[in-house]
């Protein structure tokens, strides 16, 4: 079944420590979003990547970053920068960024808690 | 600024009567409209679209109704089911800025 793995499910982590997220995608899409949802609030984009070797950052991109070195892969990792990081993290790939019609398949979440 | 906005934080319907879930907008240039369903500890998933030259997009259970002159949308779902109690969003975007903008969410509750 072609979809998105996002790991791990539930994350701790103390103050000052840096913390990767990975996000794996077999659907051949293009382009990987990343995103960060908070109680009350819609979806803010972090960063987003339309090709391998290249990302863009979305409206809160400070305190977080990223890598695509292939395809599938678009890990995100929370810095110590990232002054308020516990929230909940969805990875998301659509076939392209070249419509505003593209579908977001989305992954299944991890859950960051800064102890 | 909140270009697009779900001002019901939840709502409650009665199993197998219709469900109207709102969502308006700012932005007139918006192309496309979505929503998106997410049910707790998983990502959203896709459920319908709409674009701006039309009026209304219907799928099975689930028709969503665009009125751009009041910048608002809607989403009706007929018959409501129990297993359509999750968390509702709206979602916009242009074909010149592919970005969806995200409206908070509305919780829906089907009551048995």
């Amino acid at each position: 079944d072609g979809g998105i793995t996002q790991s791990p499910k539930y994350l701790f982590r103390k103050e000052g420590q840096n913390v990767t997220l990975s996000c794996e995608q077999n659907l051949n899409h293009d382009a990987m979003y990343w995103y960060r949802q908070d109680p009350g609030q819609g979806l803010r984009l972090i960063y987003y990547s339309q090709i391998v070797n290249d990302f863009q950052k979305g409206d809160i991109a400070e305190g977080y970053s990223v890598s695509r070195e292939k395809k599938e892969s678009f890990p995100l990792t929370v810095t110590s920068a990232q002054k308020n990081p516990t929230a909940f993290y969805l990875c998301a790939s659509s076939v392209n960024t070249f419509s505003g019609a593209n579908v977001l398949t989305f992954g299944a979440g991890s859950r960051l808690t800064v102890l | 600024d909140q270009q697009v906005k779900q001002n019901s934080p939840s709502l409650s319907v009665q199993e197998g009567r219709i469900s109207i879930l709102n969502c308006d907008y700012t932005n007139s240039m918006f192309d496309y409209f979505l929503w998106y369903k997410k049910y707790p500890a998983e990502g959203p998933t896709f459920l319908i679209s709409i674009s701006s030259i039309k009026d209304k997009n219907e799928d099975g259970r689930f028709t969503v109704f665009l009125n751009k002159s009041a910048k608002h949308l809607s989403l009706h779902i007929v018959p409501s089911q129990p297993g359509d109690s999750a968390v509702y969003f709206c979602a916009a975007a242009m074909d010149s800025n592919y970005q969806l903008i995200w409206g908070a969410g509305t919780k829906l509750i089907i009551k048995p």
